[in-house]
């Protein structure tokens, strides 16, 4: 089975702080995402990497930074956390290719006060 | 722009056959997937269609007509474990996936 795991489920920081969101996956996928959920919108996409050290900015980079240093791991950095990202972050990986389903990680709920 | 429409919740009973629509506007087609997503939960795969018709998988399939933009997911013999929300979501001509805001499902006994 595929396994995505994320580092905190629960997660509070104050305004300002640098907050790091860890993703690690085990099936060797190339592909891996950070999204965000917030109610009444669909998943939103902050982030992708199709491989190691490549990253691609999706529709709400602002804010935001990411690092894929190996192929298992996809970190999501708030450089100055605020509160209108608090929120629901999911990470995903998926292989390479169009039909491809994404796999995703159970989720941190983040919340900036 | 782009756009995906669901409806906002829908209300079914244990036993029953529900179905749950959804239309896109998008630039380009690679495909349209369907998941599930129980509350607090992570969302998970139900689904992929790329040729037009239907796809059965169990109690669940899943339709689409590209020429229509629209798809459908039909749950069969409704059980309580079936509350959840079902997201819709279609590939871009840049092969990105566009989701919709999905659709809350609630059983009643």
């Amino acid at each position: 089975d595929v396994k995505v795991t994320q580092s905190s489920r629960y997660l509070v920081k104050r305004t300002g702080e640098k907050v790091f969101l860890e993703c690690v996956q085990d099936m060797d996928h190339e592909n891996m995402f950070w999204y965000r959920q917030d109610p009444g919108l669909g998943l939103r996409l902050i982030y992708f990497s199709y491989d190691v050290k490549m990253k691609e900015k999706g529709d709400i980079p602002e804010g935001y930074s990411v690092s894929r240093e190996k192929k298992e791991r996809f970190s999501l950095i708030l450089e100055s956390a605020s509160t209108n990202q608090t929120s629901m972050y999911l990470c995903a990986s998926s292989l390479a290719g169009d039909a491809y389903e994404q796999y995703f990680g159970p989720g941190t709920r983040l919340t900036v006060t | 722009g782009q756009n995906i429409d669901q409806p906002t919740e829908m209300t079914a009973t244990e036993g029953a056959i529900v179905q749950i629509n959804c239309t896109y506007q998008t630039s380009g087609f690679n495909g349209l997937f369907w998941y599930q997503q129980h509350a607090g939960e992570a969302p998970t795969f139900l689904s992929y269609n790329v040729l037009d018709g239907l796809e059965e998988k169990g109690r669940f399939s899943s339709f689409l007509s590209r020429s229509k933009g629209y798809s459908y997911l039909l749950l069969k013999e409704l059980q309580m474990k079936d509350s959840a929300s079902y997201l819709c979501a279609v590939k871009d001509s840049n092969y990105q996936l566009i989701w919709g805001a999905g659709t809350k499902l609630i059983i009643k006994p």
